[in-house]
């Protein structure tokens, strides 16, 4: 079965350091991987999209890679900071069902 | 300010009374969609529209019906909630051009006693 793995740890990481979150998938070939944070009782936040034929992509202090051989898709927050403590969630468009599947998401904590 | 929203942010209801969920969005969107979020399920899949008139079934539809009748609004509609659709509820909208990010509501926890 088709399925969106996301580490249901949290992640407890010192300020300054580089938060590496990740996203493991079996049983799809998704067009696309999209990255979003969400904070209590909000709704996600687009942060970044990464298509299937790139292998990294960057954004600000955010950089998401993609490798479709592992079937993985890691995002990093590089300096990290207190305020990008949030749930961050992975999304796989497949393009066989024209849905947008989420994971459930993996909760960063930034100390100071 | 471009954005997707949502009423109302709670609603508390009593078994069986029917009940519409609102969304509009502002930024003239061809897709839209409908999640719930809940503790260790994560967002899943109401309905969504690919457009005016066009609705589909996401992976849980039961229980709920929506419609799009203009561009900018796609109600969720409970005709008979259960204490088992007791959730936080997100609408989403996306444009054109495949590979964009989705613009999400801010939420409406609803409650059913």
């Amino acid at each position: 079965s088709q399925k969106i793995e996301q580490n249901s740890e949290a992640l407890n990481i010192q300020e300054g350091k580089t938060a590496t979150l990740t996203c493991n998938y079996t049983n799809y070939s998704p067009a696309y991987l999209q990255w979003y944070r969400q904070d209590p009782g909000r709704g996600p936040v687009f942060l970044l999209l990464i298509r299937e034929n790139e292998k990294e992509k960057r954004k600000e202090r955010l950089k998401v890679t993609f490798d479709t051989t592992l079937k993985q898709s890691l995002f990093h927050i590089t300096a990290s900071q207190p305020a990008d403590s949030a749930t961050y969630l992975c999304a796989l468009y497949s393009s066989n069902t024209g849905k947008l599947i989420f994971g459930q998401g993996t909760t960063l904590q930034v100390k100071p | 300010e471009a954005q997707v929203t949502q009423n109302p942010r709670y609603l508390i209801t009593v078994t069986g009374k029917k009940l519409t969920v609102t969304c509009s969005q502002n930024m003239n969107h061809e897709y839209m969609s409908w999640y719930r979020q809940d503790p260790g399920l994560g967002l899943r899949q109401i309905y969504y529209s690919m457009n005016v008139e066009v609705t589909d079934k996401g992976d849980v539809p039961e229980g709920y019906k929506v419609s799009r009748k203009e561009k900018r609004n796609f109600p969720l509609i409970l005709e008979s909630p259960s204490p088992n659709q007791t959730s936080l509820y997100f609408c989403a909208s996306k444009g054109t051009g495949g590979a964009i990010g989705y613009t999400f509501g801010s939420g409406t926890r609803l409650t059913v006693v």
